[in-house]
């Protein structure tokens, strides 16, 4: 999936935990994005980061959190204040360039039980 | 806010025919549109994008038609073939942040 790894695959969460799922990158790109994706819906935005140490809430971000420490890492948390987090979650990438499509890792599928 | 849309949630077609999948955007802003393709289970892939300042872009099998006026987008595949069997999503960006906003996605399936 183009230098983008995320894992794990799948992922099963109790009620009430906090999971952190992963998303490394080996692109160089500056940009990351976390996505969710519910069933036979589109994608809907989470948390972004244009740059180390600093990333932006998307339109949903209430129950989730992230980090940017290194370039190459950005690693969500669904935090047990979200309360429907069964979805599939996709890290994407984008170079600086003005105009290019970002790139996507395989996802991961969190299911809570 | 601005959102991208799809006309139809599901499109079967025969295989060996030619497919039609339509994207309606409300942002006039919109100035950079790409349509991906996401195969089950699987992260969106990149198909062909089109700047604002075209109208029209082909890529192998598929091309990419851009009516500005009825903020309309298209994507054609050209003899249809199983391995096209996907949701398709189209996405839109505009302003220096250069976001993607994506559509619902259409689900094509090809038929024997």
């Amino acid at each position: 999936d183009g230098g983008i790894t995320q894992s794990p695959k799948y992922l099963f969460r109790k009620e009430g935990q906090n999971v952190t799922l992963s998303c490394e990158q080996n692109l160089n790109h500056d940009a990351m994005y976390w996505y969710r994706q519910d069933p036979g819906q589109g994608l809907r935005l989470i948390y972004y980061s244009q740059i180390v140490n600093d990333f932006q809430k998307g339109d949903i971000a209430e129950g989730y959190s992230v980090s940017r420490e290194k370039k190459e890492s950005f690693p969500l948390t669904v935090t047990s204040a979200q309360k429907n987090p069964t979805a599939f979650y996709l890290c994407a990438t984008k170079t600086g360039a003005q105009d290019y499509g970002y790139t996507f890792g395989s996802g991961t599928r969190l299911t809570v039980v | 806010g601005e959102s991208v849309g799809l006309h139809l949630p599901t499109l079967s077609v025969q295989e060996g025919d030619n497919s039609i999948i339509n994207c309606a955007y409300s942002n006039s802003a919109s100035d950079y549109f790409i349509w991906y393709k996401q195969e089950s289970g699987k992260g969106p892939q990149f198909i062909i994008d089109i700047r604002s300042n075209m109208d029209k872009r082909q890529g192998q099998r598929v091309t990419v038609l851009l009516n500005k006026t009825v903020k309309h987008l298209s994507l054609q595949i050209a003899a249809t073939q199983p391995g096209d069997s996907a949701v398709y999503f189209c996405a839109e960006t505009s302003g220096s942040a250069r976001q993607l906003t994506f559509g619902s996605g259409t689900q094509l399936t090809v038929l024997p």
